[in-house]
């Protein structure tokens, strides 16, 4: 059973530009969840994806933005990155329908803006 | 809106002795779940156990135990026989049943092992 994967490990950027992470769940899951995690502090929930839809929205701003595929890998998006943003972006996933409604963590995308 | 309190930014124990994090939460919701999640310098979190608050029986894996007390909304995790691997950030979470699976997290503890 393959677990959870994140892509890429770590990514520098600059202030103002866009980004896009990756994240493919563990087989047999349909639901992805997104989370910030800054420095010293837990995770934040930013948004969740269920069949390719989103279901569930943290205190974000809109130019945080996600995708499900069909495959239910999931992608979240960040345009006019900040310096705030800078912080490991957790992916997790679950099948909540399917019986197993805790949630696997990937290893995470370290996101730092210059 | 509930939210997850740990008092203890860091903790200490010596190998093979025990040691208890706190967790405290607010909710005004009577069905839910809990978690204790280990994330060690490899980033990555680890479930280390789950509560269903609607079960009285304290739930346990291995060295990991938890101590659940709903009226006092009070989650601890009690480590036995500490090991070197055990040192790790650790945080508790809920999740509600009515708001989707969406987990709330606190600040975490840092839980160092001593030799």
């Amino acid at each position: 059973e393959t677990g959870v994967t994140q892509s890429p490990t770590h990514l520098i950027k600059t202030r103002g530009q866009q980004v896009t992470l990756r994240c493919s769940s563990q087989s047999g899951h349909n639901t992805v969840s997104w989370y910030q995690q800054a420095l010293g502090q837990g995770p934040q929930f930013i948004f969740q994806y269920y069949r390719e839809e989103e279901n569930g929205r943290g205190n974000f701003p809109p130019r945080f933005s996600g995708l499900q595929f069909p495959n239910y890998s999931s992608e979240l998006n960040v345009n006019a990155l900040e310096l705030d943003d800078s912080a490991l972006y957790l992916c997790a996933s679950s099948s909540p329908s399917g019986g197993t409604d805790t949630q696997y963590f990937g290893p995470g995308t370290r996101l730092t803006v210059l | 809106a509930q939210t997850v309190t740990q008092s203890q930014p860091e903790m200490s124990v010596q190998e093979a002795e025990t040691v208890t994090l706190s967790c405290t939460y607010d909710t005004s919701e009577s069905d839910y779940y809990l978690f204790w999640y280990k994330q060690p310098p490899s980033r990555q979190m680890i479930l280390v156990i789950r509560q269903e608050a609607y079960k009285q029986q304290n739930a346990t894996e291995n060295r990991f135990s938890v101590n659940f007390q709903k009226a006092a909304k009070s989650f601890s995790l009690k480590i036995s026989d500490s090991q070197l691997g055990d040192a790790a950030m650790y945080f508790c979470a809920y999740r509600s049943l009515s708001s989707g699976d969406k987990l709330t997290f606190g600040t975490g503890t840092r839980l160092a092992v001593r030799p």
